[in-house]
C-alpha cells in the first residue's frame, strides 16, 4: 500500500473557527510532513515530523499547530486563519534514515478561509 | 538559503515533439528528485538521482543529474497528451536532513 490518505478533501472555515487536517500513511515511514500549495506555486514546506517527534518548524505561525499522535497519523490543528491562508495543504511521508527519500503524497486538503 | 530554479516556467509542446527542462540549485546538492503533479492533482514521484553526472531512462523521459550535482535536466521525447501537467525538481544538501526544497516547476501544455 503506498497511499497517504487525508480528509477531508475540501474545508471551508471562517477565521473565528477551529478545524483539523488528518492524514493516514501505513507504509512504515517514519518521517511525515506537511505543505502548503498555492496555485501555480511549488509546495512550500511546513512541518516535518520523524519518529513522531517535530523536527523541522519553517517557521510557521502558530495558528497552524501540528501533531503526530503515532508513526501512521499526522494533524494539522487550525485556529484563527486568515483569508490567505486560503491552500491546498499536502502531507506527505518517506522513509528516513541518512539522506533523502522520494516522497509520497496525499491528494491534499483544499482550504478556504472566508 | 538554499534556491532551486527551474527554466522554462512554461513549455508550450506540439504534440510528438521533444522538449527539455532545466533544474539549477545554489547549493550542492545530496541527490534530486523528480515529481510530476497532473493539473488539479497531487506530487508524483517520478525519479531520483543520487551520483554525479548520473542519467536515467523511463520510457519517453531522461533524468539526467550534473557532474557537479548542482544541476539537472528532464528530457521528454515525442510528447504526449498524458505529458501535460507541472515538473518539480527537488532537493537539498546532505546536511539539511529531509528536508527537500523544491523548484519552481515547469507547466507542460500540449498542443494535439
Amino acid at each position: 500500500d503506498t497511499e497517504v490518505t487525508q480528509t477531508p478533501k475540501h474545508l471551508v472555515m471562517g477565521m473565528t473557527n477551529k478545524k483539523s487536517l488528518k492524514c493516514e500513511q501505513h507504509m512504515g515511514h517514519r518521517a511525515m510532513y506537511w505543505y502548503k500549495q498555492k496555485a501555480k506555486k511549488p509546495p512550500e514546506l511546513m512541518f516535518v515530523y520523524s519518529y513522531e517527534k517535530l523536527s523541522i518548524n519553517e517557521s510557521v505561525p502558530s495558528r497552524f499547530s501540528p501533531e503526530c499522535p503515532n508513526s501512521s497519523l499526522l494533524n494539522l490543528h487550525l485556529h484563527a486563519l486568515q483569508p490567505e491562508d486560503s491552500a491546498l495543504y499536502l502531507c506527505a511521508s518517506s522513509r528516513f534514515r541518512d539522506g533523502l527519500y522520494e516522497q509520497y503524497f496525499g491528494p491534499g486538503t483544499r482550504l478556504t478561509v472566508t | 538559503g538554499q534556491q532551486v530554479m527551474q527554466i522554462p516556467q512554461y513549455q508550450h509542446v506540439q504534440e510528438g515533439e521533444d522538449f527539455t527542462t532545466y533544474c539549477n540549485s545554489s547549493t550542492t546538492l545530496s541527490n534530486i528528485q523528480w515529481y510530476k503533479q497532473r493539473p488539479g492533482g497531487h506530487p508524483v514521484f517520478l525519479i531520483q538521482l543520487v551520483k554525479s553526472g548520473e542519467v536515467k531512462k523511463q520510457k519517453r523521459l531522461t533524468f539526467q543529474f550534473g557532474e557537479a550535482k548542482k544541476n539537472s535536466s528532464l528530457h521528454i521525447t515525442a510528447t504526449q497528451t498524458t505529458d501535460v501537467g507541472t515538473y518539480f525538481c527537488a532537493g537539498g544538501p546532505k546536511a539539511a536532513g529531509n528536508k527537500l526544497t523544491f523548484g519552481g516547476g515547469t507547466r507542460v501544455l500540449v498542443k494535439p
